[in-house]
């Protein structure tokens, strides 16, 4: 079955860090691109970030830019999301995402992070 | 980067068809044959429904199809069922490995 767990959401000031993971099983990680969608409360999906298979080519949405990193470790078939310099904006449900044919096919259940004083 | 637009919410009756339009411009939605649509019930997250515009994915009912004119794309979803209560996002490939979202369209079954 393929599955996408994310974990280490949480609570932090603005201004701090976190880092999200995805440990995906089910399927042949290394050989999809992988994504980070995020949805603020009662608000619309965003789309955050890209990274290519082999980690060699990664894309963000304007707003994250420069504060956000997507990385991935092939060897443990998961995703990883360094947030920094982090804004009351920032505070959503991020899901790992596994996209196929330009489309966001498998989520993950989501894990929630607050960014608050 | 900004959202593409779609209607806050649209109602229909049990069997009736609804349609959701997804506004975007030259760059995104017109540009590309590369539209998706996603259902997301409360608490839940998204499915896909729709992908390429028109393709519906492995254990998607038929009852749902998806079309595009310029730069308008467009969700019906024929036979409403009570089940089909939830929100409704479009998305579209926007050029250089990027996506961009619709605002969201809450589909209320009468």
């Amino acid at each position: 079955e393929v599955q996408l767990v994310e974990s280490g959401g949480g609570l932090v000031q603005p201004g701090g860090s976190l880092r999200l993971s995805c440990a995906a099983s089910g399927f042949t990680f290394s050989s999809y691109w992988m994504s980070w969608v995020r949805q603020a409360p009662g608000k619309g999906l965003e789309w955050v970030a890209n990274i290519k298979e082999d980690g060699s080519e990664k894309y963000y949405v304007d707003s994250v830019k420069g504060r956000f990193t997507i990385s991935r470790d092939n060897a443990k078939n998961s995703l990883y999301l360094q947030m920094n310099s982090l804004r009351v904006e920032d505070t959503a449900v991020y899901y790992c995402v596994t996209p196929a044919n330009d489309a966001f096919d498998i989520w993950g259940q989501g894990t929630m992070v607050t960014v608050s004083s | 980067q900004s959202a593409l637009t779609q209607p806050a919410s649209v109602s229909g009756s049990p069997g009736q068809s609804i349609s959701i339009s997804c506004t975007g411009t030259s760059s995104d939605v017109g540009n590309y044959d590369l539209v998706s649509w996603y259902q997301q019930h409360p608490g839940k997250a998204p499915k896909l429904m729709i992908y390429e515009g028109s393709k519906r994915p492995s254990g998607v009912s038929y009852r749902f199809s998806g079309s595009k004119s310029g730069n308008t794309a467009s969700l019906t979803i024929s036979g409403l069922q009570a089940e089909d209560e939830a929100d409704y996002y479009c998305c579209s490939y926007a050029g250089s490995s990027t996506y961009v979202f619709g605002t969201g369209t809450k589909v209320t079954v009468l």
